[in-house]
């Protein structure tokens, strides 16, 4: 199986700050990455497909970037509503697999 | 606009198995080429894809499943089973269903094996 490594675990930050998270791949999955919000609750939202593709109704604050197996997330300015875990997904090859999660909290 | 819905028991019982349906509205689960997944989220956080199928039938699990698990559908009512046999307290997690790719999932549902 394809293992992505996502860190943070946890990224305590303050309103108005420019954060990235990072997942790297086991192995060549091109650019197979999605990134997905998830609030308390509720479902996860599709924020980032094609690793720099952004999702319909997301904010342009939020932003994808490649760089070899490392796959990043930027929130350009962090508002009070993007508070909240944030995970990536492969789907290059089953079976599909995510990151183990950041949670993004008010610092 | 599409919805999934899943619904499920809440609570089953160690050894017995676990049934979750996903009712979709306002798509087809037989158009081209779309899948239609299960997904899972156990207490501490961690995601695991269970496995799909697809628009024609074909079905693919997660080799870490792969005994215990099926999924199947009935066409006529456009909805998608999950079945999770001879579970264990460690496959309470909320359960999900989306469609590839991923841009529409159920709000989740509950699940707790407890005797």
């Amino acid at each position: 199986d394809i293992q992505m490594t996502q860190s943070p675990s946890s990224l305590p930050a303050s309103l108005g700050d420019r954060v990235t998270i990072t997942c790297r791949a086991s192995q060549d999955i091109g650019n197979y990455l999605r990134w997905f919000q998830q609030k308390p609750g509720k479902s996860p939202r599709l924020m980032i497909y094609g690793a720099t593709n952004l999702a319909a109704g997301v904010p342009s604050r939020f932003s994808g970037s490649r760089s070899g197996s490392d796959y990043s997330l930027t929130i350009s300015s962090l508002e009070s509503e993007d508070m909240a875990d944030y995970y990536c997904l492969q789907s290059k090859e089953s079976p599909l697999t995510f990151g183990s999660g950041t949670k993004l909290e008010i610092k | 606009q599409v919805n999934l819905q899943e619904s499920g028991p809440g609570l089953v019982k160690p050894s017995q198995p676990l049934s979750v349906t996903c009712s979709v509205t306002g798509y087809s689960i037989t158009t081209s080429y779309y899948y239609w997944n299960w997904i899972r989220k156990f207490p501490g956080n961690k995601l695991e894809w269970m496995g799909y199928i697809s628009y024609d039938g074909s079905i693919y699990y997660n080799p870490s499943l792969k005994s215990r698990i099926s999924i199947t559908r009935d066409t006529s009512k456009n909805q998608f089973f999950l079945q999770l046999n001879t579970v264990t307290t460690e496959d309470t997690a909320v359960y999900y269903c989306a469609r590839t790719p991923f841009d529409y999932w159920g709000q989740g549902v509950m699940v707790t094996v407890s005797s």
